[in-house]
């Protein structure tokens, strides 16, 4: 089955700690992107990534990091500069140009500050 | 900027009854909007994309229109059951932004009551 894979499904950290959520997709589609979903407030965009070793920052970037070094994968690092990390992490890729592209979801991670 | 605005944020219908959910945008320069289901902690289901070149698509008992001129997007879910209770999002994606990158809507939350 092709799909979207995110990994764990349930996330806690420390304060002062540094996460890592996973993102794996099998579609083989070019572009990635991370999302955050807070109650109240929609999807926002993190970063997300056009090809294999280059991405960009979306609109809430600060205290987070990626990387891209396999097209299949796309992680997220939630870094201890990240002031409120407690929210549902969703991870996105997308195939085509322009007006047929569709965008694939993964299952989410909820990450919890403890 | 493109908005994408959802009314109403939630809505309560009997059983039977069909769903008419809404989704206004701003700019209609779009390639194309897409709607999606979330049920609670999970990941986002895609249901329909439309095309800017389309007036609507279908699948089943669900049927999305697309208006791009006034900016607005309607989908229907005829005959409503219980199994249709979830909150459904729709989003654009502008020809004016970079990497294919979606703007959402903030989602209405449907309670469909046996």
């Amino acid at each position: 089955d092709g799909g979207i894979t995110q990994s764990p499904k349930y996330l806690f950290r420390k304060e002062g700690q540094n996460v890592t959520l996973s993102c794996e997709q099998n579609l083989n589609h070019d572009a990635m992107y991370w999302y955050r979903q807070d109650p109240g407030q929609g999807l926002r965009l993190i970063y997300y990534s056009q090809i294999v070793n280059d991405f960009q920052k979306g609109d809430i970037a600060e205290g987070y990091s990626v990387s891209r070094e396999k097209k299949e994968s796309f992680p997220l690092t939630v870094t201890s500069a990240q002031k409120n990390p407690t929210a549902f992490y969703l991870c996105a890729s997308t195939d085509g140009q322009g007006a047929i592209t569709e965008a694939f979801f993964g299952q989410g991670t909820r990450l919890t500050v403890v | 900027k493109q908005e994408v605005t959802q009314i109403p944020a939630a809505l309560s219908v009997p059983e039977g009854e069909n769903l008419v959910l809404n989704c206004s945008f701003t700019d209609s320069a779009i390639y194309n909007l897409q709607w999606f289901r979330q049920d609670p902690g999970k990941g986002l289901t895609s249901l329909l994309l439309i095309q800017s070149s389309q007036r609507e698509q279908t699948s089943g008992r669900l049927n999305a229109s697309l208006d791009k001129s006034s900016g607005r997007s309607t989908l229907y879910i005829a005959a409503s059951q219980p199994g249709d209770s979830a909150t459904y999002l729709c989003a654009v994606r502008p020809i004016k932004a970079a990497g294919n990158k979606l703007t959402f809507g903030g989602g209405t939350r449907v309670l469909v009551k046996p």
